[in-house]
């Protein structure tokens, strides 16, 4: 089955410091897509990918695709409380309708 | 544009309760899906529809009929509500393949079923 893995599970960053969210799948990549979710609530959009090494930036927040798009990273520079909340890829596979979504990143950051 | 709504937004059912959860866009998008997110377990597929009057099963269909009889609704059912299905229900839209869309989100269902 296609699965996208995402690691880490859960992250605890310190106000100020970097954090690296990784998604990988065992398959070819048609699209990439990064949500934040803030808990109890519903998705935000954040960015999308579909180009092999396609980069892209939001205000603190820079997603990749790698060149066989297999694996994306979301990184967030200079972390805020406001950054926390859980992180979740999904990806869609060419020749299929469906999503897949990750199981998600929950980052809590400390003031 | 109210975007992707769901209704309802808070439901609890007793076990063999039967309830049906609405989604609404007014995008003209030709489809739509219905996930839900159980703790650990990330979004999970039940079903999809890729255009009125057509319905596929996702990852975890069983418990649950959908139908989609206007391009703008897609409705999930659950006949005989099970604790298992106890869980927050999200709907999506985005639009017809042929490039890669954003998948618009619904606010969610939390249902809870006792």
């Amino acid at each position: 089955s296609q699965e996208l893995e995402q690691s880490p599970q859960s992250l605890i960053v310190q106000e100020g410091k970097n954090l690296t969210i990784n998604c990988t799948s065992s398959k070819t990549l048609y699209g990439l897509y990064w949500y934040k979710q803030k808990y109890g609530e519903g998705l935000i959009f954040l960015m999308m990918l579909q180009k092999g090494g396609e980069e892209k930036s939001h205000e603190k927040i820079t997603a990749k695709l790698d060149e066989k798009k297999q694996q994306s990273s979301l990184h967030i520079t200079a972390s805020q409380p406001s950054h926390a909340g859980i992180y979740l890829c999904g990806a869609g596979f060419s020749g299929s309708y469906k999503y897949i979504f990750g199981t998600g990143t929950r980052l809590k950051v400390l003031a | 544009n109210a975007g992707v709504t769901q209704t309802p937004k808070f439901r609890v059912l007793k076990t063999g309760q039967s309830m049906t959860l609405l989604c609404a866009q007014d995008m003209n998008h030709e489809y739509m899906y219905w996930y839900r997110q159980d703790p650990g377990m990330g979004l999970r597929l039940i079903h999809y529809s890729v255009g009125e009057g057509t319905t596929a099963k996702g990852e975890v269909p069983d418990g649950y009929n959908v139908s989609r009889l206007k391009k703008q609704n897609f409705l999930l059912g659950l006949e005989s509500a099970a604790p298992s299905q106890t869980s927050v229900y999200f709907c999506a839209s985005t639009f017809l393949q042929g490039g890669f869309y954003e998948q618009y989100f619904g606010p969610g269902t939390r249902l809870t079923v006792t």
